[in-house]
C-alpha cells in the first residue's frame, strides 16, 4: 500500500461543478503539499497546510490530522481547471523527505 | 513570491553527448534542491535531493554516475546528464526549499530533454 493515496485517479466533470479531490497518508508529517501540473509540464505549489483549512479563490483545502486525510476543492470550475493534482506530504521524520500521491488527473469540460 | 528558473526549458542532443540543465532560486535561499524526472503519463519520480556544498542524496535506481548533481550555491543546482541516450528522453524539474523552517516548495517549469 502506499504512503500516499489520491483518489480519484481520473475525474471528469461539466463546467460549474464542485470538485472534490482526496488525499490520505499513513505516515506522520510535518506539512501536506498540493500541487497542480498543467499538461506543458510546470508545477504550481497551490497550498501547504499543516492543519485546518486554507483558501485560495476559488481553491479550498483542508486536512484533518488525527484521520489522516487531507482534501482539494474546486468551486465553480472552469475548462482552465483541467491539469493533474498531485498530494505531497513531507515526512515528520526528515524536513526535506517528499512523499508523492500519483495524481488525480482533471478534465473539465465547458 | 518565490521563483526558481529552471533551464533550458527544452533541449534535443545527440546520443553520447552531455547535458546540463541549472535550477536557480531568483530571490531566495535554497540549501536544499530536489530533481525529479517525469515520463509521459506518470507521476514525478524523485531522482535524488541537493544539499548546497554536499553530495546528493540519489535514489534507489538512480545512477550517480550518469546524473551529476552539483549544488555549489545557496541558489543554484545543475543536473548534468553524461553520455546522454534515447531512454533518457524525458522531463526533467526542479524543485527550490527555501532555506530555514517549514516552507513551501518552489518549481522550475521543467525541461524537456530528447536523446536522438
Amino acid at each position: 500500500k502506499n504512503e500516499v493515496e489520491q483518489s480519484p485517479q481520473n475525474l471528469t466533470a461539466q463546467e460549474g461543478e464542485f470538485i472534490t479531490i482526496n488525499c490520505s497518508y499513513s505516515v506522520g508529517i510535518s506539512a501536506l503539499h498540493w500541487l497542480q501540473q498543467h499538461p506543458g509540464g510546470g508545477i504550481v505549489s497551490l497550498f501547504m497546510l499543516s492543519s485546518g483549512k486554507k483558501k485560495h479563490g476559488r481553491l479550498i483545502a483542508t486536512i484533518n490530522i488525527q484521520e489522516k486525510h487531507s482534501s482539494l476543492h474546486i468551486t465553480a470550475s472552469h475548462p482552465r481547471d483541467s491539469a493533474v493534482y498531485i498530494c505531497a506530504v513531507r515526512s515528520a521524520d526528515s524536513n526535506y523527505q517528499l512523499i508523492w500521491g500519483a495524481g488525480t488527473k482533471l478534465i473539465i469540460k465547458p | 513570491g518565490a521563483v526558481v528558473s529552471q533551464h533550458p526549458s527544452w533541449v534535443i542532443c545527440k546520443s553520447g553527448t552531455s547535458v546540463k540543465i541549472e535550477c536557480r532560486s531568483l530571490d531566495f535561499q535554497a540549501t536544499t534542491m530536489f530533481w525529479y524526472r517525469q515520463f509521459p503519463k506518470q507521476s514525478l519520480m524523485l531522482m535524488a535531493t541537493s544539499n548546497e556544498g554536499s553530495k546528493a542524496t540519489y535514489e534507489q535506481g538512480v545512477e550517480k554516475d550518469k546524473f551529476l548533481i552539483n549544488h555549489a550555491s545557496l541558489t543554484l543546482s545543475t543536473l548534468t546528464v553524461t553520455s546522454a541516450h534515447p531512454e533518457d528522453s524525458s522531463f526533467y524539474i526542479c524543485s527550490a526549499l527555501r532555506t530555514g523552517g517549514l516552507s513551501p516548495l518552489h518549481f522550475g517549469n521543467g525541461t524537456r530533454l530528447t536523446v536522438t
